[in-house]
């Protein structure tokens, strides 16, 4: 079945520096979706990309698709304690269909002020 | 306002007993998720729903039950035959869209003792 891999498990940075999570597949994506999950809390969606090569932003967030639509990554330029928390990657192999995305076990981000 | 509602948040129960969470979503979707969530397991799906009276088993039924008799509610049973039932268990919701944006639930922490 499909695997999506992501790295590393846990970076820590200090803050205002920059941090960045990568999310490989083992197969060819419709889509990626990306989620933050705050320490004791649930996955909230940040945002999906469908293109292939597509950037999109976010203030100090920034998502890449890669060209061949099998690995993703996400930036955080001059991190702050709000960033804490655990980012997911969601890969997406059914053509946006409803049967389940494939997660990723997640990056944790420990800021030290 | 519009959302997953999960119960109970904290559940404490003796092994060999089943377990019922329940999970009911006012946001008009279709599709249906359980995902399990262990520490450094990332998010690993159990069963989904893509429309009433009809599931599927997702990477680790094994050990449980759902229905979806409503397309309001889509129960969890965590049954006696989970060899490892104590972890966070997390509810989805999504429209049969292309968008397909995950809504969680904020989950229940089932602890088996």
């Amino acid at each position: 079945g499909q695997q999506v891999m992501q790295i590393p498990q846990y970076q820590h940075v200090q803050e205002g520096e920059d941090f960045t999570t990568y999310c490989n597949s083992s197969t060819t994506l419709s889509n990626i979706q990306w989620y933050k999950q705050r320490p004791g809390g649930h996955p909230v969606f940040l945002i999906q990309l469908v293109k292939s090569g597509e950037v999109k932003k976010q203030k100090r967030l920034t998502f890449q698709f890669g060209e061949a639509k099998k690995n993703s990554s996400l930036h955080i330029t001059a991190t702050q304690t709000t960033d804490v928390g655990t980012y997911f990657c969601a890969g997406d192999g059914s053509g946006g269909g409803a049967d389940g995305l494939t997660f990723g076990k997640g990056t944790h981000l420990i800021i030290q002020p | 306002d519009g959302g997953i509602t999960q119960s109970p948040k904290y559940l404490f129960r003796k092994e060999g007993q089943n377990v019922t969470l329940s999970c009911e979503q006012n946001l008009n979707h279709d599709a249906m998720y359980w995902y399990r969530q262990d520490p450094g397991q990332g998010l690993r799906l159990i069963y989904y729903s893509q429309i009433v009276n009809d599931f599927q088993k997702g990477d680790i039924a094994e050990g449980y039950s759902v229905s979806r008799e409503k397309k309001e509610s889509f129960p969890l049973t965590v049954t006696s035959a989970q060899k490892n039932p104590t972890a966070f268990y997390l509810c989805a919701s999504k429209t049969r869209t292309n968008t397909g944006e995950l809504f969680f639930g904020e989950g229940s922490r089932l602890t088996v003792l």
